[in-house]
Formats: structure tokens, C-alpha cells, sequence
């Protein structure tokens, strides 16, 4: 099992362009999650998924859109890029088994993002 | 709203040299707390989960302990090998979604 992919790995952007990182897994995971991770800051929930076609709103989530069409793929995209969205981006999934049991995230390893 | 601090912010220490880091948490229902590891350009590894206060468990030399309002990691005998960025996380019986809040994390530097 490859576990959770990033494709880019490094992107470089001018303001106002768009693009979109693509996160896929094999884990057969209902969850999945995009973070952006800046110095000082730590990581940052964007949006996350708690099943295919469903979506919803994290921490930081203006600027981002994403979309959850098929199970293994969550896409985040930036419609027009701003210098505020260079960061680090990862991806991690999750799977649950009940309300009880804690689920842990496995992470991706990260797209590295500078908007220019 | 969920917080979580860690400290200290970097830790240097020599081969052998043990020690610990703390994470401190607020939430309103602990789910679990969550640590994991991150070298350099990489995303973060997976370590341990912890339920409930008085909890521990180990993975070689890396022991977590959990109280109702902290964490330790605790390092024995580190390697340099050991050295990356330490985070802590937790997940909020009140969220949905299995959200984490992470802390900042604590840069272990270990030297030879």
C-alpha cells in the first residue's frame, strides 16, 4: 500500500493563478483532511471530509475550495492564489469504527507551496 | 475552543541525555491526544494515542504519559537518530469529523 499520496510535491504560483493539489489513499478511508502548515503556526485544519461527496469547513478554510467525488481522492483547490497561501500542504485520512474509538490521521508527504 | 501548547519550542540534547517534552491541552472532553513525529520535509509519523488520565504507553525508547491537563513525552537515552519535530494533538469529544487540534510542536535536536 502506497498510504496517502501528494501530487504536486512543489508548485510555484503567480498571484491570481489557480491550481489544484490532488491527495489520494488506499487505506479504503472514510476521512480525509487538508492542513497547511506555516512556521509559528502549526498545522491547520482546511477542510476536511467525512465521506465521498461530502465536504466541510476547518479552521482556515476562505480562499480554498475542495471536492470529494470519489473515496481515495480529495481535492483542494485555490481559485486565485494569493502570497497569504504559501505554505506547506498535507493531506491525511482517517477511518472510523464507532463513536467510541479514536481515529488516527495518517498523513501524506506534503506539497510545498510559493505564490509569488 | 480547543488549545494545545507545547513546550519547550526546541530541545538540544546530547547522545544519552534524557528528558522530556510537555504538551498541555484545553478541551472541553478529551477523545484522545495524539502524538506524532515530522523530520524535515516530510509529513508527520504516527506514535501514539492516548484515552484517558493515568494512560501510558512506550515505543523504545519514547514513553507518553497523560494527566487531565498534560502530556509527557518523555526521551531515555536518546540517539541522534531521535531528533525531529515533536507534535502533539487532540481530538474533542464535541467535534466532528475526528478533527485534531495540533500544538506547534518541539524541535529535539540530539547531538552525537
Amino acid at each position: 500500500n502506497a498510504g496517502v499520496t501528494q501530487t504536486p510535491k512543489f508548485r510555484v504560483l503567480k498571484t491570481g493563478q489557480s491550481m489544484t493539489l490532488l491527495c489520494a489513499q488506499d487505506m479504503n478511508h472514510e476521512y480525509m483532511y487538508w492542513y497547511r502548515q506555516d512556521p509559528g503556526m502549526g498545522l491547520r485544519l482546511i477542510h476536511y471530509s467525512v465521506g465521498e461527496g461530502t465536504t466541510a469547513k476547518g479552521e482556515v478554510p476562505d480562499g480554498y475550495n475542495v471536492s470529494r467525488l470519489k473515496k481515495q481522492n480529495f481535492l483542494l483547490g485555490l481559485e486565485s492564489a494569493a502570497p497569504s497561501q504559501t505554505s506547506v500542504y498535507f493531506c491525511a485520512s482517517s477511518y472510523s469504527v464507532g463513536q467510541k474509538v479514536q481515529e488516527t490521521q495518517y498523513f501524506g508527504p506534503g506539497t510545498r507551496l510559493l505564490v509569488l | 475552543e480547543d488549545q494545545v501548547t507545547q513546550s519547550p519550542e526546541a530541545l538540544r540534547l546530547q547522545e544519552g541525555e534524557s528528558s522530556s517534552l510537555n504538551c498541555s491541552y484545553t478541551v472541553s472532553g478529551l477523545r484522545g491526544l495524539f502524538w506524532y513525529r515530522q523530520d524535515p520535509g516530510k509529513g508527520p509519523e504516527f506514535l501514539f494515542t492516548l484515552y484517558s488520565a493515568g494512560e501510558e504507553k512506550e515505543k523504545e525508547r519514547l514513553k507518553a504519559t497523560l494527566t487531565k491537563k498534560e502530556s509527557f513525552l518523555h526521551i531515555t537515552a536518546p540517539k541522534p537518530e531521535d531528533s525531529a519535530t515533536y507534535l502533539c494533538a487532540v481530538q474533542d469529544l464535541g467535534t466532528s469529523g475526528s478533527r485534531l487540534t495540533f500544538g506547534e510542536g518541539t524541535q529535539l535536536t540530539v547531538n552525537p
